[in-house]
């Protein structure tokens, strides 16, 4: 079985500077979060989608963050326009419908960078 | 509010010795809580997760964890370190099934 995929897997902006992560979950998979993990923290979840609609993004700052997940499937990331503090690996879970984080799958992550 | 604790940043054992990574939990309700495990540059991997069921819970790689509501700890042992297992670990926290806390981490160093 495929695992959560993400892309790109490192990034480097420079301030003020936009920039947008893709994930492709595990197939099948209803429920989509994508998490911020700062250097030295844990991750802190930003988004959850459960298909296409929104769950809690609660700790998404909107003024400069959005996601989507217009077909239930793959989502999208981005950050706009970028500040020093959003360097962190953004990671993005997925989990089979009914299972909530009882039974998360995490991908790899991509590091971001900002200059 | 629901929040863990990982009372050590950095964890060093030596090849062949016990390991003990300690967790505390707040949690007004009975919630799940899980370990998982972070390898340079590698996703997250669930270790073990304990949900109301035996409170002493057994994982992958050898690892388990016991649960104790009254000292609201959540401590992962294993007893004998390899040296694969040096990697970050993170204790969690769910007080539902929709939202995860994660705790600070903790990193662990196996030496020859």
């Amino acid at each position: 079985e495929a695992g959560v995929a993400q892309s790109p897997r490192y990034k480097i902006i420079e301030k003020r500077q936009s920039v947008a992560f893709w994930c492709n979950p595990i197939s099948g998979h209803a429920t989509l979060y994508w998490y911020q993990q700062i250097l030295g923290q844990g991750p802190k979840l930003l988004i959850q989608f459960q298909n296409n609609g929104v769950v809690d993004d609660s700790q998404l700052p909107k003024d400069r963050f959005s996601a989507e997940r217009l077909k239930g499937v793959d989502s999208t990331l981005k950050i706009q326009p970028a500040k020093l503090e959003d360097s962190a690996v953004y990671l993005c879970a997925s989990s089979p419908p009914g299972a909530g984080v009882n039974e998360q799958f995490f991908g790899p992550g991509t590091r971001l960078t900002v200059l | 509010a629901q929040s863990v604790t990982q009372l050590d940043s950095h964890v060093s054992v030596s090849e062949g010795t016990p390991v003990l990574l300690r967790c505390n939990y707040s949690s007004s309700y009975s919630p799940s809580l899980f370990w998982y495990v972070q390898h340079p540059n590698k996703g997250l991997q669930l270790l073990l997760k304990y949900t109301s069921a035996a409170t002493l819970v057994k994982g992958i790689n050898g690892f388990e964890a016991e649960f104790k509501k009254s000292e609201t700890s959540f401590h992962l042992t294993k007893p004998s370190a390899h040296m694969s297992d040096a990697a970050e670990y993170f204790c969690v926290v769910s007080p539902n099934n929709n939202d995860m806390r994660f705790g600070a981490g903790t990193r662990l160093t196996v030496k020859p």
